[in-house]
Order: structure tokens, then sequence, then C-alpha cells
């Protein structure tokens, strides 16, 4: 089956600061979608995004379909942008593959 | 608009009990359903997905089973469960691409 890898696995920032979270999989995909996962173990939809640009406030993510990976950017990251990131993706079969996360924690 | 609804929140069951987890979804008509579990260390390990009514695709052989006796309901069950049935259980339903997760359901078997 496809394969989905995240990184960096874990990420400590400082309150303000930006990052990229990175998705790379092993196969073609029609779908892949970016989620976070809140401290109540709430999965939230950021991104669907099996190709090109999107930007949702300080939050944007881009997908080079050709190159198999994805990335995650979030900019002037707040304590409450802490939690789990996941790309999951679907490469055709109508079910998802996540990868294994990246686990961020944003101090104060 | 969309929902989809998953309980109990929580719930503690010794060794060999039964398990019921039900999931509803609203504003939609014949969605993709999905039953996905996270052990602890956060992968999600896909379970159970269903594309229509009695239909069930098992992705992984466990003691864990799943039905949909409506377009939109979905429920997992176990005659028996195990100490390794522990874990964090969601739902999630997907129409034309987009997936949309329950708030799931946190198992603790004792």
């Amino acid at each position: 089956g496809i394969q989905v890898e995240q990184s960096p696995p874990d990420l400590i920032l400082q309150e303000g600061a930006n990052s990229t979270l990175r998705c790379n999989f092993s196969d073609s995909v029609n779908n892949l979608q970016w989620f976070h996962q809140n401290p109540w173990g709430q999965l939230i939809n950021l991104f669907y995004i099996p190709s090109g640009t999107k930007q949702n406030g300080r939050l944007s993510a881009t997908t080079v379909a050709t190159e198999r990976y994805s990335l995650l950017y979030i900019s002037s990251s707040q304590t409450t942008d802490s939690g789990v990131y996941f790309c999951a993706v679907d490469s055709g079969y109508s079910t998802l593959t996540f990868g294994k996360g990246t686990m961020l924690l944003v101090s104060p | 608009s969309q929902t989809i609804h998953q309980w109990p929140a929580t719930l503690v069951q010794p060794v060999g009990s039964p398990l019921s987890l039900e999931c509803t979804v609203e504003g939609t008509s014949n969605p993709n359903l999905y039953w996905y579990r996270q052990a602890a260390g956060r992968g999600l390990q896909l379970l159970f997905y269903s594309v229509g009514i009695g239909q069930i695709s098992s992705e992984v052989p466990q003691n864990l089973s799943a039905s949909r006796p409506q377009d939109r309901q979905f429920i997992l069950s176990s005659k028996k469960l195990l100490l390794s049935d522990s874990g964090f259980y969601l739902c999630a339903w997907s129409v034309s691409g987009g997936y949309t997760f329950g708030s799931g359901t946190r198992l603790t078997v004792v």
C-alpha cells in the first residue's frame, strides 16, 4: 500500500515563530488532507489539497503531486496551534492512509 | 449542514465484555463511512469502511466487527473485548473526497 512519511516527528517553537511541516507519499493520490488533532483528540480538517496551494489565515498548504510531497506552513505560531498535525492520503481506494504525525508544541 | 455524531465519548469496559459504538451522520446521503483506531503513539489505523448499507470492508483481522444497518448509521461491535482493544476510536464520513471525523470514543479495557 501507499506509504506516508511526515517530518519532523516533533517540533518545539517559541510563540510567534514560523514552521514548515512536510509530508512525502509513495504513490499518486486522489486526495490529500491535513488535519490538526487537538488535546481532546478531535481531528480538525485543515486543508483538502490534492494539488496546488491554499491559504487559511496563518496556515497555508502546498501539494506538488508530481513530486509526491505536501507542505504545511504555520506562520506567527500561537500556543493554540499545539497538537499533532497529520497528513493523510487517498490513493484511489476511498480510504485514507495517515502518516504518523508531527507533534507541535508552541511555548509562550 | 453536515454533522457527525459519535458516542459515548469515554468508555471503560472489563475484558470479555461486549462493545457497541455508534456513529451517525446528518445532512448527507449515501456517504462512505469509516472506523479508525488510534493507539498510544499517534498512528491512525483504518479498521472498517462502508460504501453503502450492508456493505462492510475489513482492513485488519481482529475480534471487532462493523455493521451499517441504515444509510447514515455505522456501528462498531465486539462480542468479547481484549486488553489490546483499548484505544481511541474515530468514526468518519466522506462524500466526494473530503473526510470529516467525529469527536471519538476513548475506550479503556480493564
